[in-house]
């Protein structure tokens, strides 16, 4: 079975200050880790992804991602927010040693960036 | 990426009435699945649709309630039958396409409320 924990319903953070959006897996094999973006009244759009290679993946609209398999995270940064950057975001897996293709997302966490 | 067109976009639906929701894709794509978002909730895998066989379903959902087709590689249709107000959601296509390979992208959502 595959799980994914976004423990944060809601991120708050000023303009121009870095954010991090935490997120943890699990699977039973090894990993394929997603962001999608969510705007009001709008579906998902993809943010990034980690495959396989570096740890570190750099995605849409500044944002970056950091693959750590010890700790099987998958937090998703920023350097410096922008109020345009409030939304909700959804941490996604599957797992690529199996068949199953669909994702498994996470609660998702509302960003707040505050003027 | 795959452009990805749902329609409905909205509709308001009479209990106990069936509410057809095509999903049109603007190239072939392997994979094809259909998720459910309810209000304020993340998202749920309804099925994969399969090209020319039966979908294939997650628990909780059935046939019955959630006929898909599927007749070729860039077109699908999830049925939502004898609505309930709980069947009020966003329902969302999601295709993988060949080029992209283990991303998942997504239609802008039929959003669908049950009176």
């Amino acid at each position: 079975a595959q799980s994914v924990a976004q423990p944060e319903d809601q991120v708050n953070v000023a303009e121009g200050n870095p954010l991090t959006v935490k997120c943890t897996y699990s699977v039973s094999g090894n990993p394929y880790l997603f962001w999608y973006v969510q705007y009001p009244n709008r579906g998902l759009q993809f943010l990034l992804k980690y495959i396989t290679g570096d740890n570190l993946v750099k995605g849409s609209y500044g944002f970056e991602a950091e693959f750590n398999k010890s700790q099987t995270s998958f937090h998703l940064k920023k350097p410096s927010a922008l109020v345009s950057d409030s939304a909700l975001y959804f941490c996604a897996v599957r797992d690529r040693d199996t068949g199953r293709r669909a994702l498994t997302f996470g609660s998702g966490t509302r960003l707040q960036v505050q003027p | 990426s795959a452009v990805i067109s749902q329609k409905p976009s909205r509709d308001i639906c009479q209990r106990g009435t069936s509410l057809t929701i095509q999903c049109q894709v603007d190239s072939q794509v392997t994979m094809m699945f259909w998720y459910r978002q309810q209000p304020g909730q993340s998202l749920t895998l309804i099925a994969t649709a399969n090209q020319g066989s039966e979908a294939t379903y997650e628990s909780g959902f059935v046939i019955d309630k959630f006929p898909i087709s599927r007749p070729n590689l860039t077109f699908s249709t999830l049925t939502v039958s004898n609505m309930s107000p709980e069947d009020s959601s966003i329902y969302l296509c999601s295709v993988s396409d060949r080029l992209s390979g283990n991303t998942i992208y997504f239609g802008e959502g039929s959003w669908l409320t049950v009176v």
